[in-house]
């Protein structure tokens, strides 16, 4: 069955450093793949969405890749800040385009 | 737009009660999506409406559960009788129907806490 993993262990890094997650998926190959973030008692807010002929998608701090030999997407934020802190979504389509949220990734930036 | 509207933000009730949770979704958006998050399994979908139809409700995990769409703009979650393993939070999302690959807008979420 489709499969996604994402770190289950959070993230600490310091205020200033690169920030890089990644999600990983099994069992098939997804023609796009979402990133969300989700703050605490709150929903799911869209990031990025990046297609498998993409090797690299950018936004502002944010960098995500999509390698479909690894079967895997990274999520890179640049020179972050403690706003940063929260979990991070991948949510690749399952075969019949339901979104599949991985269980997120805690990234917490310390000052 | 004031976003996805979602009531109650938190139920707490006893097993064997009815639950209805409810959802409003942005204005215009064809797709709404019900969906259960826990720490131990994540975000799941439980069904998906595309025009007020029911497309996909295989993540319904068992007849207490069930959702209608009576118009665009209003969508219930029922669940009958609640047990104690459905706490959890619910959240709806809905989508503007271009594609499958468009964004999804999440509500707040109801706090589900069945005693």
């Amino acid at each position: 069955s489709q499969k996604i993993e994402q770190n289950s262990e959070a993230l600490n890094i310091q205020e200033g450093k690169t920030a890089t997650l990644t999600c990983n998926y099994t069992n098939y190959s997804p023609a796009y793949l979402q990133w969300y973030r989700q703050d605490p008692g709150r929903g799911p807010v869209f990031l990025l969405l990046i297609r498998e002929n993409e090797k690299e998608k950018r936004k502002e701090r944010l960098k995500v890749t999509f390698d479909t030999t690894l079967k895997q997407s990274l999520f890179h934020i640049t020179a972050s800040q403690p706003a940063d802190s929260a979990t991070y979504l991948c949510a690749p389509p399952s075969h019949t385009d339901k979104l599949i949220f991985g269980t997120g990734t805690r990234l917490q930036v310390f000052p | 737009d004031a976003g996805v509207i979602q009531s109650p933000r938190h139920e707490v009730t006893e097993m064997g009660q009815e639950v209805t949770l409810r959802c409003k979704p942005i204005s215009g958006h064809d797709y709404l999506f019900w969906y259960r998050q826990t720490m131990m399994r994540g975000l799941e979908l439980l069904i998906y409406f595309n025009n007020n139809v029911p497309i996909d409700d295989s993540g319904m995990p068992e007849d207490r559960f069930s959702a209608k769409m009576p118009n665009a703009s209003f969508s219930t979650l029922k669940i009958q009788p609640s047990e104690p393993r459905d706490s959890a939070v619910y959240f709806c999302a809905s989508r503007p129907g271009q594609g499958m690959a468009d964004t999804q807008y999440f509500g707040p979420g109801t706090r589900l806490t069945v005693l």
